[in-house]
């Protein structure tokens, strides 16, 4: 596809489970974010990766918190051990890099029961 | 510590009215500055954007202003339409993208 694609759109967790998101970026886009977004706010950094290396993480907000790009397309955001708190919309977004715009996922919408 | 804030959460306008968007931000470093449009469950779209070395850019009914002395951004829309509805937000960038928590504005036909 022309966008940015993520999987799953919704996923539901148990308190205490594992999940993994993941995102698909415009091909070619060196630069990948994760943001979080909960009702009624606007996104809030999580991660920035350039090509495979995650040059920025300072937006995660526990160690239970975990992003990869191993080969500098598909990216993964893993939470392990899910708490009710981390409940919001997951958004990744890719850019050529530089002065150039984000372009936005439709979001995986987690629900931690 | 909020660096982009939009302090309207919502607006409404008449339809072929002009709408106006407003954003303060703090960081005098930020270089490039972005307006996103947002329907519900979909993702934050691309409108327009403005360098730090411009004060206006224009794309069609949009355009956006910059008062770098004021720390101010502005998104114009003429003339509004229905579909224009919608969440919008300003962001602004320096290595990393922040953005602000929205205006939800209602185009009323």
């Amino acid at each position: 596809g022309a966008g940015v694609s993520q999987s799953p759109r919704y996923k539901v967790a148990k308190r205490g489970q594992d999940v993994a998101l993941r995102c698909d970026p415009i091909s070619g886009h060196v630069s990948l974010f994760w943001y979080q977004q909960a009702l009624g706010q606007g996104p809030e950094f999580l991660t920035y990766f350039q090509n495979e290396a995650q040059l920025d993480k300072s937006g995660l907000p526990s160690d239970r918190f975990f992003a990869e790009r191993p080969e500098g397309s598909v990216s993964t955001l893993k939470i392990q051990r899910t708490q009710q708190e981390d409940s919001a919309v997951y958004l990744c977004a890719s850019s050529l890099g530089g002065a150039s715009p984000l372009h936005f996922g439709n979001g995986t919408r987690l629900t931690v029961t | 510590d909020q660096q982009v804030k939009q302090n309207s959460p919502s607006l409404s306008v008449q339809e072929g009215r002009i709408s106006i968007l407003n954003c303060d931000y703090t960081n005098s470093m930020f270089d490039y500055f972005l307006w996103y449009k947002k329907y519900p469950a979909e993702g934050p779209t691309f409108l327009i954007s403005i360098s730090s070395i411009k004060d206006k850019n224009e794309d069609g009914r949009f355009t956006v202003f910059l008062n770098k002395s004021a720390k101010h951004l502005s998104l114009h829309i003429v003339p509004s339409q229905p579909g224009d509805s919608a969440v919008y937000f300003c962001a602004a960038s320096v290595n990393q993208f922040y953005f602000g928590t929205g205006t939800s504005l209602t185009v009323i036909p």
